[in-house]
């Protein structure tokens, strides 16, 4: 069963400008993890929030979290065509279940 | 970061064979691995948790006969495909993780298996 859900589904941004991400979860968390899926290729991961932090950044990334809405948001900012991906959500528990996903398109 | 190799990266195959698809942690000791599916343009489905010398712990509607899995030891899990038929064809991805670690899943770089 899925966990998470992301929003938008699709989203395709000009080179430059910022893309945000949404993810809604179900249960109570540990920890809640982003990750990029390149087409036909395994997951990469980007950045790990803990269930007490509120917002952390990794270079042009920004993820915040909010337990109280069981949400969390993956910025990134001035994207480049190499940004093109999948973005998934995942949320631990006694297992990992991963979001929907969001496939961003970022145009040269 | 930590490796996680998975090997085959592509399988084509007859209907009827029987397909294992290995998961190596590199350089971690994986308390954990998982197995995933993932059809095109779709999310990760967990299949399977697979437990350092325990039996894996299989989701709802995955039949552990059809899927086995073994892990032997703190780096190595392997999945076996049986009688693999055409509807089996799919993304498979695995992943290593150190409960407690409060670290990631490390994912392999997934196997394409195609079933004629």
């Amino acid at each position: 069963s899925q966990q998470g859900e992301e929003d938008p589904q699709a989203l395709s941004i000009q080179e430059g400008e910022n893309a945000t991400m949404n993810c809604s979860y179900k249960t109570s968390i540990n920890n809640l993890q982003w990750y990029r899926q390149n087409s036909g290729r395994g997951l990469v991961h980007l950045i790990l929030i803990r269930s007490n932090e509120r917002e952390k950044h990794s270079g042009r990334l920004r993820v915040t979290l909010d337990t109280s809405k069981k949400s969390s948001s993956l910025l990134i900012t001035a994207s480049r065509a190499a940004d093109t991906a999948s973005y998934f959500c995942a949320t631990d528990g006694n297992q990992f279940y991963f979001g929907t996903g969001t496939s961003l398109t970022v145009i040269p | 970061g930590a490796v996680v190799s998975q090997h085959p990266s592509r399988v084509i195959c007859k209907s009827g064979t029987s397909v294992k698809i290995e998961c190596r942690s590199l350089d971690f000791q994986a308390t954990t691995m998982f197995w995933y599916r993932q059809f095109p343009k779709q999310s990760l489905m967990l299949m399977a948790t697979s437990n350092e010398g325990s039996k894996a712990t299989y989701e709802q509607g995955v039949e552990k006969d059809k899927f086995l899995i073994n892990h032997a030891s703190l780096t190595l899990s392997t999945l076996t495909v049986t009688s693999a038929h055409p509807e089996d064809s799919s993304f498979y991805i695995c992943s290593a993780y150190r409960k407690s670690s409060n670290q990631p899943q490390h994912f392999g770089d997934g196997t394409r298996l195609s079933i004629l």
